[in-house]
């Protein structure tokens, strides 16, 4: 049974255009995280929720922005994606910070 | 600052042999390491967590030591398959000991 969502699995967006992805959790962990990875390189942190507290990575963009209505949904929203931001994104929870975590699938983002 | 570094040329083995993956850190001292298997195009699996108490941790045919005076973990795969190649990423915490940071993972190419 999958355990993190993710939706879409490919994301086709115009340069400037607003998207929005999505991640849910069926193992009611606490901690939800975003990375971006581009191609060989090592998964980057962009924000995390502890519960409902946010945490922005100091190097994250204006232009990410993330939502957690809930313990099972967490959203990325990339208000005006430009040609560096076609990545895939990765969604991740676990239960605590120490804890292994658990990836979804990732959304790859292709910017047009 | 801290920096985990993973040899990012690939590693190409005959089936069966022993695979050796290496995460070198500098400029701090982890309390723990995580290690995860990423495939093409998915997101990265949990593999295994070593503490630096801890000398060495097995689980199947995967072994991981973590020597805190050379600031070095090595990754052993025995017996070798063509189905363990994928990229081998290290993630140690950061200095606030609350985030995991990804090196850069190691390819490895098992061929039968």
């Amino acid at each position: 049974d999958a355990m993190v969502i993710q939706n879409p699995r490919y994301q086709v967006t115009q340069f400037g255009k607003p998207v929005t992805l999505s991640c849910s959790q069926t193992l009611n962990h606490n901690v939800m995280y975003w990375y971006q990875q581009k191609s060989s390189q090592a998964p980057k942190l962009l924000f995390h929720y502890y519960d409902k507290d946010f945490n922005n990575e100091a190097d994250t963009p204006d232009n990410f922005q993330s939502r957690r209505p809930n313990t099972s949904f967490c959203f990325l929203d990339i208000r005006s994606p430009g040609l560096g931001d076609a990545a895939m994104y990765l969604c991740a929870t676990s239960r605590d910070y120490r804890s292994e975590q658990f990836f979804g699938p990732g959304t790859r983002l292709t910017v047009l | 600052s801290q920096k985990i570094e993973q040899n990012s040329e690939a590693l190409n083995i005959q089936e069966g042999k022993t695979a050796t993956l290496t995460c070198n850190y500098t400029n701090y001292s982890p309390a723990y390491l995580q290690w995860y298997r990423q495939d093409p195009g998915r997101g990265p699996v949990f593999l295994l967590l070593i503490r630096e108490n801890e000398k060495e941790k097995r689980k199947e045919r995967l072994k991981v030591t973590f020597d805190t005076t050379l600031k070095q973990s090595l990754f052993h795969i025995t017996a070798s398959q063509p189905a363990d190649s994928a990229t081998y990423l290290c993630a140690p915490p950061n200095n606030a000991g609350n985030m995991l940071t990804f090196g850069g993972g190691t390819r490895l190419m098992v061929k039968p």
